[in-house]
């Protein structure tokens, strides 16, 4: 089946390390993102990338840095820059990234807990 | 602010109603686009109008748009139970390539 799969379900993680959100789409969509969802608020964008060895900045892209080395991969880590990561996050991928016509695509997300 | 805003926060109706959620925003758009979040799910796609379209159909969903009053509504007829979850309008500027606005949701409970 076509999806994009984000790993962990859950992640918890000690102030002051760094960690990493997978994202894994096999739909061959060249646009991929990356968004942070708070208790009671929309999606805000973190970084987006329209093609491979490519991304932009978001809106809250501090204390965060993605790659882009394959199509199908995204991750996002978290570094300890990020002074309150605790959050639902979620990966999309769509075809392009013009918007014109062409529909998000997310996973199920991962819930970042700092203890 | 470039983002939709959903109203109201907050919807609770009965099996075989129907439920009306209603998006503002701000600037001009190219499209506009409805989805669904189940809690703790990531989201799904419902629906996407263009700029230059006034209604649209799939289903139980009606959308429209009004440029104009820069609004747009979603329209779920004959609710269930299963449609409880978070919806969600976002935005689509021409003039921004990679950017999805989203708005905070209206929370959908549907009552049997």
């Amino acid at each position: 089946d076509g999806g994009i799969t984000q790993s962990p379900k859950y992640l918890f993680r000690k102030e002051g390390q760094n960690v990493t959100l997978s994202c894994e789409q096999n739909l061959n969509h060249d646009a991929m993102y990356w968004y942070r969802q708070d208790p009671g608020q929309g999606l805000r964008l973190i970084y987006y990338s329209q093609i491979v060895n490519d991304f932009q900045k978001g809106d809250i892209a501090e204390g965060y840095s993605v790659s882009r080395e394959k199509k199908e991969s995204f991750p996002l880590t978290v570094t300890s820059a990020q002074k309150n990561p605790t959050a639902f996050y979620l990966c999309a991928s769509s075809k392009t990234g013009e918007w014109i016509s062409t529909e998000a695509f997310f996973g199920q997300g991962t819930r970042l807990t700092v203890v | 602010s470039q983002q939709g805003e959903e109203d109201p926060q907050a919807l609770s109706i009965q099996e075989g109603e129907n439920a009306t959620m209603n998006c503002s925003y701000k600037t001009s758009i190219n499209n506009l686009q409805w989805y669904r979040q189940n809690s703790g799910r990531g989201l799904v796609h419902l629906i996407l109008i263009r700029s230059n379209e006034r209604e649209k159909h799939s289903g139980r969903l009606r959308v429209t748009l009004d440029t104009s009053k820069k609004s747009s509504s979603l329209l779920i007829t004959a609710s269930r139970a299963a449609d409880t979850a978070s919806y969600f309008c976002a935005v689509v500027r021409g003039s921004t390539l990679g950017r999805l606005y989203f708005g905070r949701g209206t929370q959908l409970t549907v009552w049997p």
